[in-house]
């Protein structure tokens, strides 16, 4: 069975510094990993996918994560905050094939303060 | 390429009552899912949809159910609603290709359902 968690319910940083937010996940498979972003009173939006390629992935707006399959870890990073980067974050894992489901993490709340 | 639609956007109903969400996807996205999101317990997978037959199915009563029809649109029907399905209903498709690149899933804005 897969599973995620998400280490941090809440997460506070000032506009222009870094940004971490941490996602440990549980898969018996190979899995496909995603971070998406949810904005007050909007549905979800997927910020970056990893899918057994390149161990370092590249998203929208900045942000990056790093699969790290020893640490069954996928935390996303990002340089610098923008005030427009307040959301909640969700870590999500697919163990695709024929009983393909997304499983999310509780999510993380990001507070950027000015 | 037009998003994930979803309607209607918001919904009151009363205890006992029944409701029909609506959800088209993408233009040629196969696959519809639907979730369930409450500040509770955060989102749950309720089923997916694909060639208009039920592919998985997450653990939700048999209250809640679902269909596809031939152009890939879906609904999903709640019966005898309870205070406790107040949440927001999220519909997600994605393409059918049988790699990992499909595996994404984009979202609709999701229909805000309350019961009182």
């Amino acid at each position: 069975a897969q599973s995620v968690t998400q280490l941090d319910s809440h997460v506070s940083v000032s506009e222009g510094t870094p940004v971490l937010l941490r996602c440990n996940y549980s898969s018996s498979y190979s899995p496909s990993l995603f971070w998406y972003v949810q904005h007050p009173n909007k549905g979800l939006q997927l910020l970056l996918k990893y899918t057994s390629a390149a161990t370092l992935v590249k998203g929208i707006n900045g942000f990056e994560a790093e699969f790290k399959k020893s640490e069954t870890s996928f935390h996303l990073t990002k340089p610098s905050a923008h005030m427009s980067d307040a959301a909640e974050y969700f870590c999500v894992v697919s163990e695709g094939g024929s009983n393909y489901k997304l499983t999310f993490g509780k999510g993380t709340l990001l507070t950027v303060n000015p | 390429k037009a998003g994930v639609t979803q309607t209607p956007r918001y919904l009151i109903k009363t205890r006992g009552q029944q409701v029909t969400l609506s959800c088209s996807p993408i233009s040629g996205h196969r696959s519809v899912s639907w979730y369930q999101q409450t500040p509770g317990q955060g989102l749950q997978f309720l089923f997916e949809y694909f060639s208009e037959t039920q592919r998985n199915k997450g653990n939700f009563p048999g209250r809640f159910s679902g269909r596809q029809f031939s152009n890939s649109r879906s609904e999903m029907n709640v019966s005898t609603l309870e205070l406790g399905d107040s949440a927001l209903y999220l519909c997600a498709s994605r393409r059918f290709s049988g790699d990992s690149s499909s595996y994404e899933q984009y979202f609709g804005p999701g229909t805000r359902l309350t019961v009182t």
